[in-house]
């Protein structure tokens, strides 16, 4: 079965510094990965997937993330961050074969953005 | 506006009152699901439907019920709420043919409280 681990419950990072949030998956083949983000009191909003291909992916807002197979991880990064970071960040995992729509999230990592 | 509406947003209701929550798309969307949200475990997939009188099981389906008679609507039943269903539950949407470009669009969710 897959599974999504997100190491990091809570990170603190100052504004302008560069953001790094942690992401290691388990699943016998290459899945669909992705980075959502929630906001207080909102919804998820998706930030950015992999699923073939350029293994450092571009998303929205200035985030980015690199897939490395041989690490089973899909670790999200931002350069500089802004205070409108703050929010948590899910990492999800969907199969490739069947059961598409049985999305998988992480615990989630909430993100402080200090002055 | 292309969304997922979820209603209601807020809900306090008793022990053993049968309570729906409703999710309606406006995407056309094959692809619909249910999670949940607490705090340390982030999301987990209630159920899920590929289609019209298709659904199947999560990772914690026990408690809850869902139909999907139409397209747009995939309704959430709690039989008989117990406290342990406290949560914040967010209804999602998935066209089936775009599941490398789009991933999950999310509801704003609905946050239940079982007295």
């Amino acid at each position: 079965a897959q599974s999504v681990t997100q190491p990091d419950i809570h990170i603190t990072v100052s504004e302008g510094a560069s953001l790094e949030l942690r992401c290691n998956y388990s699943y016998g083949a290459t899945p669909y990965l992705f980075w959502y983000v929630q906001s207080p009191g909102q919804g998820l909003q998706l930030l950015l997937k992999y699923f073939s291909g350029d293994t450092l992916v571009q998303g929205i807002k200035g985030f980015e993330a690199e897939f490395k197979r041989s690490q089973s991880s899909f670790n999200l990064r931002k350069p500089s961050v802004h205070w409108s970071d703050a929010a948590e960040y899910f990492c999800a995992v969907a199969r490739t074969t069947d059961s598409w729509g049985k999305f998988q999230f992480g615990a989630g990592t909430q993100v402080v953005v200090t002055p | 506006e292309a969304q997922v509406t979820q209603n209601p947003r807020y809900l306090i209701t008793v022990t053993g009152k049968k309570l729906t929550v409703t999710c309606s798309q406006n995407m056309n969307h094959e692809y619909m699901s249910w999670y949940r949200q607490d705090p340390g475990l982030g999301l987990r997939q209630i159920y899920y439907s590929m289609n019209v009188e298709v659904t199947d099981k999560g990772d914690v389906p026990e408690g809850y019920k869902v139909s999907r008679k139409e397209k747009r609507n995939f309704p959430l039943i709690l039989e008989s709420p117990s406290p342990n269903q406290t949560s914040l539950y967010f209804c999602a949407s998935m066209p089936r043919d775009s599941l490398s470009r789009y991933g999950y669009t999310f509801g704003s969710g609905t946050r239940l409280t079982v007295v």
